[in-house]
């Protein structure tokens, strides 16, 4: 069964610092893909980033990276030079492309608050 | 722009009634997607449907019920047989030309009163 799990509930980070938000993953199917997603409290969910387990390279969007170490199966969230809107919760979610519905399994996110 | 529209935003319901939640998409997504949220939990899947007229239940189906009579919408019903209904909703949508491609409508938060 897929899994993700965020073990950090909340984390601070003082305005222009780095942060990184952790997440692990367990599939058995060797085709998957990680998302992160923002969800700030009105309660959308805004598409960060997108790795695919067959990419060679990390992926990166702007201010937002992934550390993918795919032995480790991990796929952790590196946000560079923090700003204020930054804080909101934040999930890691797999997609198992051996099933054909498109499911995405959500992990218990990360509260992230970014300090002036 | 294209996007999905959830309706209500926010909805009350007292104990022992149905309610249903809208979801409306304009991208031509063929898949669609119901989720829900609790607090300090991240999101399960109730409910999802992969082409018009077939559906299939998720993780927690049980006092849920969908249609999927049109392309566009994928409404929820909330029934009185689901005994914690209190949650924000979330409906999805999904291309198939990007791996990345889902869409998320803006919730509904229903509460029991």
């Amino acid at each position: 069964a897929q899994k993700i799990t965020q073990t950090q509930p909340g984390m601070f980070v003082q305005e222009k610092e780095a942060v990184t938000l952790d997440c692990t993953y367990d599939t058995s199917d060797p085709s998957y893909g990680l998302f992160w997603y923002k969800q700030p409290s009105s309660g959308e969910m805004i598409f960060l980033i997108y790795q695919g387990s067959y990419d060679q390279q990390n992926a990166t969007e702007g201010r937002y990276s992934l550390n993918f170490q795919k032995a480790r199966k991990s796929a952790n969230l590196v946000i560079s030079a923090s700003q204020l809107g930054d804080s909101a919760m934040y999930f890691c979610a797999m997609r198992d492309y051996g099933t054909s519905y498109g499911k995405l399994t959500f992990g218990q996110g990360t509260i992230l608050t970014v300090h002036p | 722009d294209g996007g999905i529209t959830q309706s209500p935003k926010y909805l009350f319901r007292k104990e022992g009634q149905n309610v249903t939640l809208s979801c409306e998409q304009n991208l031509n997504h063929d898949a669609m997607y119901w989720y829900r949220q609790d607090p300090g939990q991240g999101l399960r899947l109730i409910y999802y449907s992969q082409i018009v007229n077939d559906f299939q239940k998720g993780d927690i189906a049980e006092g849920y019920s969908v249609s999927r009579e049109k392309k566009e919408s994928f409404p929820l019903t909330v029934t009185s047989a689901q005994k914690n209904p209190t949650a924000f909703y979330l409906c999805a949508s999904r291309s198939s030309r990007v791996n990345y491609g889902y869409t998320f409508g803006s919730g509904t938060r229903l509460t029991v009163v």
